[in-house]
């Protein structure tokens, strides 16, 4: 099973908006809405962001928003923030043995 | 407050075993399922095993990667989970992380415990 695949890094200045994209294949990301999106800064644990595609738990910013278009899923961060700078990662079911798969990781930068 | 406690990690000699610990606290343990994941050194991440509640029959998954050689136990009574890891390889050194939940949808995670495999 091939990990997801995401740009090494995506960078925007205070205030902007930046999308991650992830891609995967019709035995993952095309065939299930189970996609969520992790966030970690440096030196710490994930964060859950985003789950079932365009979910937010209790108390992520609703700067974060998920969606899905075929193969492909996407995190978008509006109004970016110094806070935000961290790697992301996107991970889904997949009908694999492996069941689940995650995403090659981004590093979001603010300028 | 939900926590998730890892301990256990360490410098381990190839082909030895490790038992990681998990206390959680902060929710009825025995109603989730609790997964571990692991992140090696400058690399991603990579989900590892999960065990389902008893509601669900207490069952394991294991990634291809460790199938055979790791093995996930639960205590309910203690609200702790475990992760036995026998056969040890140097690919196995990276922090571990305790999560609960399956294997995409987990919305806690512990901070994580070193485990060194090296001779």
């Amino acid at each position: 099973q091939s990990a997801l695949t995401q740009p090494p890094s995506v960078s925007g200045s205070p205030g902007q908006s930046v999308t991650i994209s992830c891609t995967g294949t019709s035995s993952d990301v095309g065939s299930y809405n189970r996609v969520s999106w992790y966030q970690q800064p440096p030196g710490t644990a994930p964060k859950l962001m985003i789950y079932e595609v365009s979910n937010r738990p209790s108390g992520v910013p609703d700067r974060f928003s998920g969606s899905k278009s075929g193969n492909t899923a996407s995190l978008t961060i509006s109004g970016l923030q110094a806070e935000d700078e961290a790697d992301y990662y996107c991970s889904s079911y997949t009908s694999s043995s492996t069941l689940g798969v995650f995403g090659t990781g981004t590093k979001v930068t603010v300028l | 407050e939900v926590q998730l406690v890892e301990s256990g990690g360490g410098l381990v000699q190839p082909g030895r075993s490790l038992r990681l610990s998990c206390t959680a606290s902060g929710f009825t343990f025995g109603d989730y399922a609790m997964s571990w994941f692991r992140q090696a050194p400058g690399k991603g991440l990579e989900w590892v095993g999960f065990i389902r509640s008893k509601a669900y029959g207490g069952t394991t998954e294991y990634a291809a990667s460790v199938k055979g050689r790791f093995t996930i136990s639960r205590d309910d009574s203690k609200s702790i989970a475990y992760l036995q890891m026998n056969s040890l390889k140097t690919e196995d050194t990276a922090v571990y992380y305790c999560t609960r939940g399956g294997v995409v949808l987990v919305d806690y995670w512990g901070q994580g415990t070193l485990v060194t495999v090296s001779s």
